[in-house]
């Protein structure tokens, strides 16, 4: 089974260049997240979307945007990327309510130059 | 919106060693996981907590969840080289799924 699927896993952009992470699942999940991760340090959450249709800010939205396409698929956009994006995005899922085990895909290792 | 604080931020012992990681809070928990993250990679869970001063193990990991459900603790037994990583702990409210700050451990061969 593939899990959950982002692409790309890297990428470089030039500062005010616009992007858009995918995330896939395909374990039928209602919750999806978006996570990025600073040399040595924890996750912080950007946006999650408890269910097909819905989405809310995180900890740290600012610069972000994001669209919960279907119950399968939730990207990530930065409209202009700037250098304090720089960082790996993990996006990861859950089957319902979040007591459970998050599934996390590989991670995209971004740098914004 | 509910932190998580975990401390030792960075650990680095000796092969044979035993450790204890924190993650503390002010706020109470319904539940609350643990994960390991190891380089490269994304965290995997390694436990579930629910109840107030349960105990849990893994071989050599044993989780413990305080008794008013504020707090939890992971002791390692002879930490193994294959112990290195990221242990995280996390909870999920009502959807909204937070990570504490990390305690990044190095087991020295």
């Amino acid at each position: 089974n593939a899990g959950v699927t982002q692409t790309p896993k890297f990428q470089v952009l030039k500062t005010g260049q616009s992007m858009t992470l995918q995330c896939a699942q395909d374990m039928n999940h209602n919750s999806m997240y978006w996570y990025r991760q600073d040399p040595g340090m924890g996750l912080r959450l950007i946006y999650y979307s408890a269910s097909e249709g819905t989405t809310d800010k995180g900890e740290v939205p600012n610069g972000y945007n994001v669209s919960r396409l279907n119950k399968r698929e939730f990207s990530l956009r930065l409209e202009s990327a700037a250098p304090s994006q720089t960082s790996v995005y993990f996006c990861a899922s859950i089957a319902g309510a979040s007591t459970g085990e998050l599934f996390f895909g590989e991670g995209s290792r971004l740098t914004v130059l | 919106t509910q932190l998580l604080e975990q401390s030792p931020q960075f650990l680095s012992i000796q092969e044979g060693e035993n450790l204890t990681v924190y993650c503390n809070s002010s706020s109470v928990f319904s539940s609350l996981q643990w994960y390991r993250q190891e380089p490269g990679e994304g965290p995997v869970l390694l436990v579930t907590v629910v109840t107030g001063g349960e105990v849990k193990k893994l071989k050599r990991l044993t989780f413990q969840f305080g008794d008013a459900r504020k707090d939890s603790s992971l002791h390692i037994t002879a930490a193994q080289p294959g112990d290195t990583g990221l242990y995280l702990c996390g909870f999920g409210g009502t959807y909204k799924y937070i990570f504490g700050t990390g305690t990044r451990l190095k087991v020295l061969a």
